[in-house]
């Protein structure tokens, strides 16, 4: 079963608020990521993060950003949302890199973001 | 960049009939991962695939890697109501980073009882 959690899982905000999604897995995973998936829509990676104080962008282009201050915590901030940034946000960790023989990428439940 | 292509989008049945999905791409991926996600869930990992032709089976699931690594089959025999749910399928890339995983838009699947 997967340890990895993510708080809220939903939250109505207002236009220009700053928000910050959480996640922590305690796994000991090096690896972790953000998605972002709409209704019907795939899984876009939109942060990833080797380790500690490592962090990139992911193919879809977010304002959100990142920080890996610690190996068990990998949150997500918005500045100042807007209705565009309405989406369900996932949170994964694994050990290796993906694709690996063996490797499991473990996703959280998910925050549903929606900003009004 | 990498597409993979899903079909059917969405699929429902009857409890007890077998049924396929697909995952097809042009291009070249070194594994492939099928997950499925429950509505309101993360995606929970089925099974990864490495070997081109490789066929591996999880009790009434049986997923398939296509000869050239660009394709991919899930096949669910005897389906039963606790399968319902969506059905992605995720590449890594054969080159490059691996941790940028490509996913398709996943097939829903819904088993009526």
């Amino acid at each position: 079963e997967a340890d990895i959690y993510q708080t809220p899982r939903y939250l109505v905000i207002g236009t220009g608020k700053k928000i910050t999604l959480e996640c922590s897995q305690t796994m000991g995973h090096d690896k972790m990521y953000w998605y972002q998936q709409d209704p019907g829509m795939e899984l876009h990676l939109i942060h990833y993060s080797y380790g500690v104080n490592s962090t990139e962008k992911g193919d879809l282009s977010s304002e959100s950003t990142v920080s890996r201050i610690r190996t068990e915590h990998f949150p997500l901030t918005l500045e100042s949302a807007r209705p565009s940034h309405t989406s369900q946000y996932l949170c994964a960790s694994s050990e290796w890199t993906v694709g690996a023989s063996g490797n499991t990428i473990y996703f959280g439940e998910g925050s549903w973001l929606t900003v009004v | 960049t990498q597409l993979l292509e899903q079909s059917p989008q969405f699929l429902s049945i009857q409890e007890g009939e077998n049924l396929t999905v697909y995952c097809n791409s042009s291009s070249v991926f070194s594994s492939l991962q099928w997950y499925r996600q429950e509505p309101g869930e993360g995606p929970v990992l089925l099974v990864t695939v490495v070997t081109g032709g490789e066929v591996k089976k999880l009790k009434r699931l049986t997923f398939q890697f296509g000869d050239a690594r660009k394709d991919s089959s899930l096949h669910i025999t005897a389906a039963q109501p606790g399968d319902t749910g969506l059905y992605l399928c995720a590449g890594a890339p054969s080159g490059g980073s691996n941790y940028k995983l490509t996913f398709g838009k996943g097939t829903l699947l819904t088993v009526n009882p």
